[in-house]
C-alpha cells in the first residue's frame, strides 16, 4: 500500500522553542494532507487540512499562528509547533489522501512530542 | 451533530471470533473505514465500505448497512497480535473523516 513517512519520530524540546515535523508521501502524490493530534485514550483530532500550494484550513479551536502548516509540494507537508508549551506534548500524526477508486487516507507513523 | 459510537473495550480469546460494532450519525455519507492502531503507533488501514453488504479480506471482514447507520468489523481466528484499538471512521458530505473513539480489543490466550 501507499507509504507515508514522518520525521522525526520522537522529539523532546524546551518550553518556548519551535519544532518542525515533516510528513512525506513516498510513493504517490498527495494533493491533500491532514494533520491530527491524538491525546491518550482519545480519538484522533483533526487539526488542519493542507492542500498543496494553498493555505491550510484549520479546525475550530486550533490556533493557526501556533501550528504553522506548509504544503510545499505534492509529497511534503510540514507542521511547525511554535513557542511550544508542555500542554502541546502529544502524538502528532499526518495522513495523505490518495485519489482514485477509493479515496483513502494513509497515515504516517506519528511523531511523539514532549515539551519540558 | 455528528457522532460515531463504538464500544470502549472488548475481550476475546485467541483463536475465537469477535465482532466490533460501529453506529454513526453524520451529515452525509461517503464511505466508512476501519483502521487498526497498536499502542504508540499510527492507524493502519483495514477496510473501506461504501455500499451495503459484507467485504471480506482474509481474517477480517467488514459489514455496512447505510439505512441503519451501522457497521461491524469481524475478526476471525484471533491472534495475540490482533490486540489493538480498532477505529471506525466515516467520510461525511465534505469528505472529512469523522472518527469514533476506538475499541480496545484485548486478546487472551
Amino acid at each position: 500500500g501507499a507509504v507515508v513517512s514522518q520525521h522525526p519520530s520522537r522529539v523532546i524540546c524546551k518550553s518556548g522553542t519551535s519544532v518542525k515535523i515533516e510528513c512525506r508521501s513516498l510513493d504517490f502524490q498527495a494533493t491533500t494532507m491532514f494533520w491530527y493530534r491524538q491525546f491518550p485514550k482519545q480519538s484522533l483530532m483533526l487539526m488542519a487540512t493542507s492542500n498543496e500550494g494553498s493555505k491550510a484550513t484549520y479546525e475550530q479551536g486550533v490556533e493557526k499562528d501556533k501550528f504553522l502548516i506548509n504544503h510545499a509540494s505534492l509529497t511534503l507537508s510540514t507542521l511547525t509547533v511554535t513557542s511550544a508549551h508542555p500542554e502541546d506534548s502529544s502524538f502528532y500524526i499526518c495522513s495523505a489522501r490518495t485519489s482514485g477508486e477509493v479515496d483513502t487516507q494513509y497515515f504516517g507513523p506519528g511523531t511523539r512530542l514532549t515539551v519540558l | 451533530g455528528q457522532n460515531i459510537d463504538q464500544p470502549t473495550e472488548m475481550t476475546a480469546t485467541e483463536g475465537a471470533i469477535v465482532q466490533i460494532n460501529c453506529t454513526y450519525q453524520t451529515s452525509g455519507f461517503n464511505g466508512l473505514f476501519w483502521y487498526q492502531q497498536h499502542a504508540g503507533e499510527a492507524p493502519t488501514f483495514l477496510s473501506y465500505n461504501v455500499l451495503d453488504g459484507l467485504e471480506e479480506k482474509g481474517r477480517f471482514s467488514s459489514f455496512l448497512s447505510r439505512s441503519k447507520g451501522y457497521s461491524y468489523l469481524l475478526l476471525k481466528e484471533l491472534q495475540m497480535k490482533d490486540s489493538a484499538s480498532y477505529l471506525c471512521a466515516v467520510t461525511d458530505s465534505n469528505y472529512q473523516l469523522i472518527w469514533g473513539a476506538g475499541t480496545k480489543l484485548i486478546i487472551k490466550p
